[in-house]
């Protein structure tokens, strides 16, 4: 069954200093791999998304994240952090031949000036 | 692009009553949408699986005659609430997917709140 972990539930970043927030999953075949982003309060925004090509994917807001079939991880970065950058992310995974996503259990940005 | 959109934002009624809640998609033509309900810092779970013109498909435990969803067109679905009761009191997001994406795109949210 497919499934997918977000190891870390609250991370703590200074403002300006590097992120990755990380991801795992757990399917037989290429998974179409996703991040989301939610603010409190809020829908979930796309960040970005891999299907297939380039294994590492541009998305908004100066994120990027690398898709590692051998570690089956897709770990979000981003080089600097911004203040407005703290919200909860949320890894999640789908198939070529279902619409369904799983989502990871998220994790919770915070952010130091 | 990929706009969705959900009305109300947020809505507070009176145990018994039924709340009504609208997705549409805004720019595109959704193949599927999709509803969630999200509880304090937990993830989201999906409740029901909606295609334009078939009923719905719900996720186990999720009460069909409780949550009614209706899909009308291919750029609104419905979900309503039957008989609220405060147990139901939580954080409802659609999603609308599209067959040209393989992607699923979030609305705002709606929060239920029932005295």
């Amino acid at each position: 069954a497919q499934s997918v972990t977000q190891p870390d539930i609250h991370i703590t970043v200074s403002e300006g200093a590097s992120l990755e927030l990380r991801c795992n999953y757990s399917y037989g075949a290429t998974p179409y791999l996703f991040w989301y982003v939610q603010s409190p309060g809020q829908g979930l925004q796309l960040l970005l998304k891999y299907f297939s090509g380039d294994t590492l994917v541009q998305g908004i807001k100066g994120f990027e994240a690398e898709f590692k079939r051998s570690q089956s991880s897709f770990n979000l970065r981003k080089p600097s952090v911004h203040w407005s950058d703290a919200a909860e992310y949320f890894c999640a995974v789908g198939t070529f031949n279902t619409d369904k996503l799983i989502f990871g259990t998220g994790t919770r940005l915070q952010v130091f000036p | 692009g990929a706009v969705v959109s959900q009305h109300p934002s947020w809505v507070i009624c009176k145990s018994g009553t039924s709340v009504k809640i609208e997705c549409r998609s805004l720019d595109f033509q959704a193949t599927t949408m999709f509803w969630y309900r999200q509880f304090p810092k937990q993830s989201l779970m999906l409740m029901a699986t909606s295609n334009e013109g078939s009923k719905a498909t719900y996720e186990q435990g999720v009460e069909k005659d409780k949550f009614l969803i209706n899909h009308a067109s291919l750029t609104l679905s419905t979900l309503t609430v039957t008989s609220a009761h405060p147990e139901d009191s939580s954080f409802y997001i659609c999603s609308a997917w599209t067959s040209g994406t393989e992607t699923q795109y979030f609305g705002p949210g709606t929060r239920l709140l029932v005295l």
